[in-house]
């Protein structure tokens, strides 16, 4: 049974690289890896996705090792906006489901 | 920003009451989804499209439906609302892939349910 696992919460303080991880240890070979952003009372907000290796786009980076049993989105320097509450999807290729994490509770202090 | 409307953004119905939840979105987009989400808690998937006259039912589908008659429209329905049902809803919307479901979801920002 797929399953993303990821921590429940984390905390940091400004200016700081946060990385979160997300372990997902039955991904196969055409699973993708979505990363998203949640405020209070919003949706949910894409960041950013990949497949392997490492993704980077303005606001972080994606970094999958080769056995992709997991992931960790790289936040850089966050600031007090970036507390949240961050989701790892795997969209499964074999039967078009979408495996949401639990949703990690990111904390900035100043 | 958002190019996905979900209205009312907070509602409060007594118990019994048939409500139904609108959904739409100016994407074109062929895939749409409705989730319940506690504040900060697991998405649970309850309904989804592959486009028009197209419904499944997801995890948590048993005391709701969905119609998609139109593209950019999905309505989600209660036919009775309980206490139990207090919680918030997510709609969401994606391309129709040609491989895997990697196309990224697109979110309302939700409709507040409270149910009493």
């Amino acid at each position: 049974l797929a399953k993303t696992t990821q921590p429940i919460s984390m905390d940091s303080y400004e200016g700081q690289e946060v990385n979160i991880t997300c372990s997902h240890n039955n991904i196969a070979t055409n699973d993708y890896i979505t990363w998203y952003q949640q405020f209070p009372s919003q949706g949910p907000r894409f960041i950013i996705q990949g497949y392997k290796t490492k993704v980077t786009n303005e606001v972080a980076s994606l970094f999958i090792p080769a056995d992709r049993k997991s992931s960790t989105l790289s936040l850089p320097r966050v600031s007090l906006s970036d507390t949240a509450v961050y989701y790892c999807l795997v969209a499964m290729d074999s039967n078009y489901q979408l495996i949401w994490g639990a949703g990690t509770k990111l904390i900035i202090k100043p | 920003e958002a190019d996905i409307y979900q209205t009312p953004r907070y509602l409060v119905i007594g118990t019994g009451k048939k409500i139904t939840l609108e959904c739409s979105q100016t994407m074109g987009h062929d895939k749409m989804y409705w989730y319940q989400q506690d504040p900060g808690m697991e998405l649970h998937l309850i309904h989804y499209s592959y486009g028009v006259n197209s419904t499944e039912k997801g995890d948590l589908s048993s005391e709701s439906t969905v119609s998609r008659i139109r593209t950019e429209h999905f309505p989600l329905t209660l036919e009775s609302a309980r206490p139990s049902h207090t919680s918030q809803y997510l709609c969401a919307s994606s391309e129709l892939g040609t491989t895997v479901d990697n196309s990224p979801l697109h979110f309302g920002n939700g409709t507040r349910l409270t149910v009493t």
